[in-house]
């Protein structure tokens, strides 16, 4: 049974640092998804990561995927208050060359951003 | 082009009743995937349907149960309500097909959701 855990659950950093979420997963997989929920919302994807060493960035997110140490990242730089959310990885249980099966989700970040 | 489509937004039941949840997928998908999401569980899968076929189950007592239709269009039936189905009740919509090969670009896909069906059970 594929196994998703994301650390740290909780995450308060100020304005303008850096910061790294991991995500580790149990099984071989290679494909991976990062969202972002904000309070009373619905999930808003960040990432689609497809293959090992995938980079991606938007802003100040940048997420990748290492499959062979089944781990991704998502690192946050120079956060500013309106990052402030829940992050989530998932993984698809399938891989490559079939279509997408269920999401494995971590358990979340909560990320506050303190003025 | 049109996101994927949820309703009702809100519902409130009593223990001992049932509800039916809809989520219409965005155009031209045909694989909708439901999931419960909750304080102490966290997102954990519920089903999948594909064609009008279930095509994965979560770990969900059979008081769960959902179909699809020839539209894609999805719904899900949970019976018996009980205090713990109260939960975000959200569903996905992806353009492949579970567990049959796709070709490149097809893989840059990934699912949708949509705004999600808060269920509150009292």
């Amino acid at each position: 049974e594929l196994k998703v855990e994301q650390n740290p659950l909780f995450l308060s950093m100020q304005e303008g640092k850096n910061y790294t979420i991991y995500c580790n997963y149990s099984t071989t997989s290679d494909r991976l998804y990062w969202y972002r929920q904000d309070p009373g919302k619905s999930l808003e994807s960040l990432f689609v990561l497809l293959s090992n060493g995938a980079v991606k960035q938007e802003g100040r997110l940048m997420a990748s995927l290492d499959t062979k140490a089944r781990l991704s990242t998502l690192h946050i730089t120079a956060a500013v208050h309106d990052l402030s959310a829940t992050y989530f990885c998932a993984v698809d249980g399938g891989g490559r060359p079939f279509g997408n099966e269920k999401l494995t989700f971590g358990t979340g970040t909560r990320l506050t951003i303190i003025p | 082009k049109a996101g994927v489509t949820q309703t009702p937004r809100y519902l409130i039941k009593t223990r001992g009743q049932q509800v039916t949840l809809s989520c219409s997928p965005i155009s031209g998908h045909r694989s909708v995937s439901w999931y419960q999401q909750t304080p102490g569980q966290g997102l954990q899968f519920l089903f999948e349907y594909f064609s009008e076929t279930q095509r994965n189950k979560g770990n969900f007592p059979g008081r769960f149960s959902g179909r699809q239709f020839s539209n894609s269009r999805s719904e899900m039936n949970v019976s018996t309500l009980e205090l713990g189905d109260s939960a975000l009740y959200l569903c996905a919509s992806s353009l492949g097909e579970p567990g049959r090969p796709v070709l490149a670009p097809l893989y840059n896909y990934g699912y949708t959701f949509g705004s999600g069906t808060r269920l509150t059970v009292v």
